[in-house]
């Protein structure tokens, strides 16, 4: 059926460390896919999304590329920052596109 | 600043007890979504409601669990009994899907729920 996977965590990275979450989906067609990050006691946000194929989303210094080749969708960052420890979820509509379903989740823990 | 507000934020019953949980979700939005957080399962789906109506509980145990929308400002999410293994985070989020399902979903703040 419609998923997403993506790397297990935890990741642990020093400040100013390149990251990269590895996120892959199955699909018939080509669904819009998204990144959600989580910051401890709250609820889920968007970060950033993408809605077709070759399309590059970004916010706060995070990227990442729809690549319909590679049914991928990894999110990356060139420096991360403490504040940037939070868990990260990618996600995508399913179901006729009605229903927002997500990975599992990545747990990032950036230290000084 | 328009946002999903659910109530309450924490809840600690004993085994056996109803709980109601509450959503109002962003005016104007047409889909409502719940979903359980737990470390073991990480965030399910439970049910969604287009339009007020549920289009999908099947990720609910249907013998406890009951999702409800009575108006569009206000969703419900009940377990009667509780158990201690619904203990879990529940999240509800609201947004405008139409077409291509390329919206964004805004989530509350989420009740921490505590079955004892």
């Amino acid at each position: 059926g419609n998923s997403v996977t993506q790397m297990e965590g935890p990741v642990t990275l020093s400040e100013e460390a390149f990251l990269t979450i590895n996120c892959t989906y199955t699909a018939t067609g080509y669904p819009s896919l998204f990144w959600y990050v989580q910051y401890p006691g709250e609820g889920l946000q968007l970060l950033l999304k993408a809605t077709k194929a070759d399309d590059k989303g970004s916010n706060k210094g995070f990227e990442a590329t729809y690549r319909k080749e590679t049914t991928s969708f990894h999110l990356e960052k060139g420096s991360v920052q403490v504040s940037d420890s939070a868990v990260y979820f990618c996600a995508r509509f399913s179901g006729g596109y009605n229903k927002l379903i997500f990975g599992a989740g990545t747990r990032l823990a950036v230290h000084p | 600043d328009a946002r999903v507000t659910q109530t309450p934020r924490h809840k600690v019953t004993e085994m056996g007890q109803e709980v109601t949980m509450r959503c109002q979700p962003i005016l104007g939005h047409n889909t409502v979504f719940w979903y359980r957080q737990t470390m073991m399962q990480g965030l399910e789906l439970l049910a969604y409601f287009r339009n007020r109506a549920p289009l999908d509980d099947s990720g609910m145990p249907k013998d406890r669990f009951s999702a409800e929308m009575p108006d569009a400002t206000l969703a419900t999410l009940k377990i009667q009994p509780s158990e201690p293994r619904d203990s879990a985070v529940y999240f509800c989020a609201s947004g405008l899907v139409q077409g291509q399902g390329n919206t964004e979903a805004f989530f509350g703040q989420g009740t921490r729920l505590t079955v004892v």
